[in-house]
């Protein structure tokens, strides 16, 4: 089942102006992954943040993390024409998995839209 | 980073027959890898999880019978499809952490590219 919610779906912006992308889950989590999916592909990791972090950086990309609210946001400064993919959120909510981390559950998804 | 591969990259089959992926890790171990399927303009969906010679386990719904899952390897897990029917046209995907990063809760999830199956 999915873990939670992203908002908005659907997000269409110009070159240059900045995406958010809001994504909210349900259980304790021990990390928080962002991921970008062209129409068709496989997945790109984008960036992980930790469960004790509040906010991480990556290049144009900007991540925060409110455990308190069970939310996550994912900024894209700049925007160009070929960061048009959806993007998804995932959440690991393992505890003392025998077999490890990772069993992810994503989030709907925000299909991005940047026109030139 | 480390890799995963899938294998193949798409398929199409007649309804009745049964289809195999491949998801190999090419250059780590992983006991344990993920099996996520994905329809169309929709998120991915867990189905399974694959544990290196022991039996998989299925979330709630997936039918085990159906979706075949073996894991002879530290680095290859197969998903067989077994009588396939249209709607189980999707794309299949699956992720592996390697064995010592696998261990943390921080450790980085890698994908394969997928596999897109259709179903005739």
């Amino acid at each position: 089942s999915q873990q939670g919610e992203e908002d908005p779906q659907a997000l269409s912006i110009q070159e240059g102006e900045n995406a958010t992308m809001n994504c909210s889950y349900k259980t304790s989590i021990n990390n928080l992954q962002w991921y970008r999916q062209n129409s068709g592909r496989g997945l790109v990791h984008l960036i992980l943040i930790r469960s004790n972090e509040r906010e991480k950086h990556s290049g144009r990309l900007r991540v925060t993390l409110d455990t308190s609210k069970k939310s996550s946001s994912l900024l894209i400064t700049a925007s160009r024409a070929a960061d048009t993919a959806s993007y998804f959120c995932a959440t690991d909510p393992s505890k003392g998995f025998s077999g490890g981390y990772n069993k992810l559950i994503f989030g709907a998804g925000t299909r991005l839209a940047v026109h030139p | 980073g480390a890799v995963v591969s899938q294998h193949p990259s798409w398929v199409i089959c007649k309804s009745g027959t049964s289809v195999k992926i491949e998801c190999r890790s090419l250059d780590f171990q992983a006991t344990t890898m993920f099996w996520y399927r994905q329809f169309p303009k929709q998120s991915l969906m867990l189905m399974a999880t694959s544990n290196e010679g022991s039996k998989a386990t299925y979330e709630q719904g997936v039918e085990k019978d159906k979706f075949l899952i073996n894991h002879a390897s530290l680095t290859l897990s197969t998903l067989t499809v077994t009588s396939a029917h249209p709607e189980d046209s999707s794309f299949y995907i699956c992720s592996a952490s390697p064995l010592f990063g696998g261990s943390s809760p921080y450790a980085e999830a890698f994908f394969g590219q997928g596999t897109r199956l259709t179903v005739v």
